[in-house]
């Protein structure tokens, strides 16, 4: 079945360090994936997402490129802040599915 | 602003006392969810509509009911809660165009304690 893999947590970096979190997936043909934040003690937010191969998704410094040849989807910013500190979470929506496929998450801590 | 509101918040119950979160939204979208998420874990998909039809996971257990009364409302009915169920319950909802589901729109969840 569908799976999402991220790169485990807990992630910690100081202020305006550059950020990197791993994921990979898991499906056949060609999902949509997505990267959702959740601040703490809030709901998911979607940040950014990708419907199709070499797609970059980019929203508030961060990115991501769906790379159909490698399966990942990772999460980039170049330059972090405190306020960027949440958990992220990979998912991937299977064509004609409605189900999202979430991946473990990944704490995120920026220290100023 | 549209949005995808639950209520209440943070919600205390006791071990086999039946326990109800709401959710409501202004996006007028047809499909709703509601996910269980457990501490430090992915939300998981327990069940969805989509307008009135109801789709329930295959694992999600039997004391896990939901009701959508209209369009913009959706319960989730825990019929006796156990301490395994303490949780955050998100309800999300998107729109689907014939076999094309758009992106999910989450709240911001209901902390539920189990005594």
């Amino acid at each position: 079945g569908d799976s999402v893999t991220q790169m485990e947590g807990p992630v910690t970096l100081s202020e305006e360090a550059f950020l990197t979190i791993n994921c990979t997936y898991t499906a056949t043909g060609y999902p949509s994936l997505f990267w959702y934040v959740q601040y703490p003690g809030e709901g998911l937010q979607l940040l950014l997402k990708a419907t199709k191969a070499d797609d970059k998704g980019s929203n508030k410094g961060f990115e991501a490129t769906y790379r159909k040849e490698t399966t990942s989807f990772h999460l980039e910013k170049g330059s972090v802040q405190v306020s960027d500190s949440a958990v992220y979470f990979c998912a991937l929506r299977s064509q004609g599915a409605q189900k999202l496929v979430f991946g473990q998450g990944t704490r995120l801590t920026i220290n100023p | 602003d549209a949005m995808v509101i639950q209520n209440p918040r943070y919600q205390v119950t006791q071990f086999g006392k039946p326990v109800t979160l709401s959710c409501s939204q202004t996006l007028n979208h047809n499909v709703m969810y509601w996910y269980q998420q457990k501490s430090s874990q992915a939300p998981k998909l327990l069940f969805h509509y989509y307008d009135k039809d109801f789709n329930n996971e295959a694992d999600t257990p039997d004391n896990f009911q939901s009701r959508r009364p209209n369009t913009s409302f959706c319960f989730l009915d825990i019929r006796s809660p156990g301490l395994g169920d303490a949780a955050m319950y998100l309800c999300a909802t998107s729109r689907r165009d014939g076999n094309s589901y758009n992106e999910q729109f989450f709240g911001p969840g209901t902390r539920l304690t189990v005594l």
